[in-house]
């Protein structure tokens, strides 16, 4: 199993530029989130999932939209960067335990 | 609401002697409790949870904490601590069980001297 893998790792973009970072996961699981990591702050949540085709707004949401087209799978997009958004963006999938497991995080620089 | 403090951002060490790391909670219902630690530039690892069975939990590598409702706390400790102990530590509370949702604490640095 690999668990929870996020793509990028890194990424550098321009303000205004748009991205998409995909979260992916093999462990069934039905519910998945979309975290911020600030220093100092710990992590935020940003939007989350409880099930294939399904979102819902977390703490911090503005500037984000997210797409949960396959139960894998669980996508954040930028459509127009901000610096604000520079951050350490981190992916998770919940066991019915209620249990997260974290992926490796992304990277974010907004230029 | 639910919400998390814990006590220290930052705690220094010897190895070999023991770690206390310090976490409150507040939450209007018989939470479930986390520890996670992140190693540099790493994601997040699950130390060990409380889930309203024993209130002792034992985690990984030797780590250990004890939930006092009386208290609202929950306490990360180690007997003894080693240099691949140095991380940052996270306090976190399931906020509502139905979505999961984690409220975090602003974590604690943990040094550990040689």
């Amino acid at each position: 199993n690999a668990g929870v893998t996020q793509t990028p790792k890194f990424r550098v973009l321009k303000t205004g530029q748009s991205m998409t970072l995909l979260c992916a996961q093999d462990m069934n699981h039905e519910y998945m989130y979309w975290y911020r990591q600030d220093p100092g702050m710990g992590l935020r949540l940003i939007h989350y999932s409880v099930g294939e085709g399904t979102t819902a707004k977390g703490e911090v949401p503005d500037g984000y939209n997210v797409s949960r087209l396959k139960k894998q799978n669980f996508l954040l997009g930028l459509e127009s960067a901000a610096p604000s958004q520079t951050s350490v963006y981190f992916c998770a999938s919940r066991s019915s335990a209620d249990t997260q497991y974290f992926g490796p995080g992304t990277r974010l620089t907004v230029l | 609401a639910q919400s998390v403090t814990q006590l220290d951002s930052h705690v220094s060490v010897s190895e070999g002697t023991p770690v206390l790391l310090r976490c409150n909670y507040s939450s209007s219902y018989s939470p479930s409790l986390f520890w996670y630690v992140q190693h540099p530039n790493k994601g997040l690892q699950l130390l060990l949870k409380y889930t309203s069975a024993a209130t002792l939990v034992k985690g990984i590598n030797g780590f250990e904490a004890e939930f006092k409702k009386s208290e609202t706390s929950f306490h990360l400790t180690k007997p003894s601590a080693h240099m691949s102990d140095a991380a940052e530590y996270f306090c976190v509370v399931s906020e509502v069980r139905n979505t999961g949702k984690l409220i975090f604490g602003q974590g604690t640095t943990l040094q550990v001297k040689p």
